[in-house]
């Protein structure tokens, strides 16, 4: 079935350094991806998202490239900060508005 | 906008007892998904709405869940009888078309349910 595996966590970073999260998914179709993040207590947001092949998706310096060939989708950032501190999900989407999550990935960032 | 709503926020209930909760989608959406959210299992899509249809139940872990959607501004997840493996965050989330791939879902702020 459609699936979605993301790197495990936590992953710990100092202040500054570069991210990446990987995200690889299984699909039948061709889905369109996403990146959400959840910060404590709060629910999902959109980060950004692709919907077809060699799309690029960034917001708030973050960036994912879809890519079909390796059937992935990694999450980049060049800088991060304290504040991006989070879980972060990576999904698909193949028909109607039904979601397919990854298990997310903690990140923790230290000042 | 005030986004999605879901009360209560925090729910603490004995088992056995039966527990409800609510959510109001974003105005204009006409798609509504329940999902809950646990450490074991991560992010699980429980049922999911198109225009207050249920179209995808299939994630209803057993009969003790009911879902209802009676209009387009207010849906809710009832457990009866509630168990202690219930135990977990529920969201509600909403999205403004039924059909493209590029529809993004809002989400509630969720549910804390503990059941002792």
């Amino acid at each position: 079935g459609d699936s979605v595996t993301q790197m495990e966590g936590p992953v710990t970073l100092s202040e500054e350094a570069f991210l990446t999260i990987n995200c690889t998914y299984t699909a039948t179709g061709y889905p369109s991806l996403f990146w959400y993040v959840q910060y404590p207590g709060e629910g999902l947001q959109l980060l950004l998202k692709a919907t077809k092949a060699d799309d690029k998706g960034s917001n708030k310096g973050f960036e994912a490239t879809y890519r079909k060939e390796t059937t992935s989708f990694h999450l980049e950032k060049g800088s991060v900060q304290v504040s991006d501190s989070a879980v972060y999900f990576c999904a698909l989407r193949l028909y109607g508005n039904k979601l397919v999550f990854g298990a997310g990935t903690i990140l923790r960032v230290k000042s | 906008d005030a986004g999605v709503i879901q009360s209560p926020r925090h729910e603490v209930t004995e088992m056995g007892q039966e527990v409800t909760l609510r959510c109001k989608p974003i105005s204009g959406h006409n798609s509504l998904f329940w999902y809950r959210q646990t450490m074991m299992r991560g992010l699980e899509l429980l049922i999911y709405f198109n225009n207050n249809v249920p179209i995808d139940d299939s994630g209803m872990p057993e009969d003790r869940f009911s879902a209802k959607m009676p209009n387009a501004s207010f849906s809710t997840l009832k457990i009866q009888p509630s168990e202690p493996r219930d135990s977990a965050v529920y969201f509600c989330a909403s999205s403004p078309t039924v059909t493209g791939t590029g529809a993004e879902q809002y989400f509630g702020p969720g549910t804390r349910l503990t059941v002792t």
